[in-house]
């Protein structure tokens, strides 16, 4: 397996235009989160998908930020008419709930810079 | 909610051992991970504890008290590759075990 991976590594856009990643989780894994990190922070819970439910959203994730996990599989996170304070590490991560293994592995990111 | 508090930056020279400390005030409390995260790149796995005392991996162990809201971890024959942020992280048992992190430690390794 290759690990978590993400898409586009980075990601640079004018204020008002829609963005989406993509997060292609550790195969099998039930358990998807995404996570924000600002310089200088740790990073921040979004949301997280059980298989293609998703089950809980932050605060943070206001309604311009949508996220899906259609099959199971891979992720999108979609955020609509960008700000500039969404400018941000976008992490996502993965773990297999249930077997034992409590960590959380983590993509690369996507790099967003709202210009 | 969660509270977690580690030192901001920390300086200490090659072959020498550091102690990163963190402390957390926790509303759930399921497990106390640390995670090593190189500048521009993305966290990685380095320890987990959810009983109180000391787990070692090679040259990093850590340790927690759940009592009193603590751990640290514990780097040993510090080496120029350990230069690095260091994140505390508490799962609670909210948000699917979502892991909420402190802001951090920067840890600069010298000659």
């Amino acid at each position: 397996d290759t690990g978590v991976s993400q898409d586009p590594r980075h990601k640079i856009t004018k204020r008002g235009q829609n963005v989406t990643f993509r997060c292609d989780p550790i195969s099998e894994h039930n358990r998807l989160y995404w996570y924000r990190q600002t310089l200088g922070q740790g990073p921040e819970f979004l949301t997280y998908f059980q298989n293609e439910a998703q089950l809980e959203k932050s605060r943070l994730l206001s309604d311009r930020f949508s996220a899906e996990r259609p099959k199971g599989s891979f992720s999108t996170l979609e955020i609509q008419r960008t700000e500039q304070g969404d400018s941000a590490m976008y992490l996502c991560a993965s773990r297999q709930l249930g077997r034992g293994d409590h960590e959380q592995y983590f993509g690369p990111g996507t790099r967003l810079t709202v210009t | 909610g969660q509270n977690i508090d580690q030192p901001t930056e920390m300086t200490a020279t090659e072959g020498a051992i550091v102690q990163i400390n963190c402390t957390y005030q926790t509303s759930g409390f399921n497990g106390l991970f640390w995670y090593q995260q190189h500048a521009g790149e993305a966290p990685t796995f380095l320890s987990y504890n959810v009983l109180d005392g000391l787990e070692e991996k090679g040259r990093f162990s850590s340790f927690l008290s759940r009592s009193k809201g603590y751990s640290y971890l514990l780097l040993k024959e510090l080496q120029m590759k350990d230069s690095a942020s260091y994140l505390c992280a508490v799962r609670g048992a909210n948000s699917g075990y979502a892991l909420n992190f402190g802001k951090g430690t920067s840890l600069l390794v010298t000659p």
